[in-house]
């Protein structure tokens, strides 16, 4: 069975504070994701990385920054948290096939981490 | 980068009924389309995806159909069930999965 495990729940966190949301998958996948989950916004895609030390902006990257250091851990980093942020985050790991134009795979979702920003 | 837009924002039907959820895309170079569903409190989780070179798949009581030239595909569920009540999501990937804004249906007993 694939994990994704991320590192809270539940965060409370102060208004300029500095955020860390850790997500860490077993199973060996090259793409790693961080989204944002609102009601009636679906996922909103913050950051992906496809590689380890790569990342590539998603739709939403501002006040937001990544880290991918090692290829089994994707970390969020709200630089200076303010209380727009607070939401849903949710981590996503996929498998990548490699070929002539290449092939995603099914994502797996961490629990999510319920973050609020007082 | 991609553009994934999802109709209905919601749906009910009775039981027995059948289902469609449509979404669209814009990146040609999308070649993977899941759909995932999401209970309440719960994780998303895939029940069904296709790839660009194939036009429908089925599996028991949910369908897939993409139309590569005009940038669509659907979820067809048939026969619908009261535990089919969740939020469903639609996606299109090229490496970068991208979410429409989801479809809460609700199947009435």
């Amino acid at each position: 069975d694939v994990k994704v495990t991320q590192s809270s729940r539940y965060l409370v966190k102060r208004t300029g504070e500095k955020v860390f949301l850790e997500c860490v998958q077993d199973m060996d996948h090259e793409n790693m994701f961080w989204y944002r989950q609102d009601p009636g916004l679906g996922l909103r895609l913050i950051y992906f990385s496809y590689d380890v030390k790569m990342k590539e902006k998603g739709d939403i990257p501002e006040g937001y920054s990544v880290s991918r250091e090692k290829k089994e851990r994707f970390s969020l980093i709200l630089e200076s948290a303010s209380t727009n942020q607070t939401s849903m985050y949710l981590c996503a790991s996929s498998l990548w096939i490699r070929g002539r134009t290449g092939w995603d795979t099914e994502a797996f979702f961490g629990q999510g981490t319920r973050l609020t920003v007082v | 980068g991609e553009n994934v837009e999802q109709h209905p924002s919601t749906l009910s039907v009775q039981e027995g009924d059948s289902a469609v959820i449509k979404c669209t895309y814009s990146d040609s170079a999308s070649n993977y389309f899941p759909w995932y569903k999401q209970e309440l409190g719960k994780r998303p989780q895939l029940i069904i995806d296709i790839r660009s070179n194939v036009g429908e798949k089925k599996d028991q009581r949910i369908a897939v159909t993409l139309n590569k030239t005009a940038k669509h595909f659907s979820l067809h569920i048939t026969e619908t069930q009261p535990e089919d009540s969740a939020v469903y999501f639609c996606a299109a990937s090229s490496n970068d999965m991208r979410f429409g804004a989801g479809t809460r249906l609700t199947v009435k007993p």
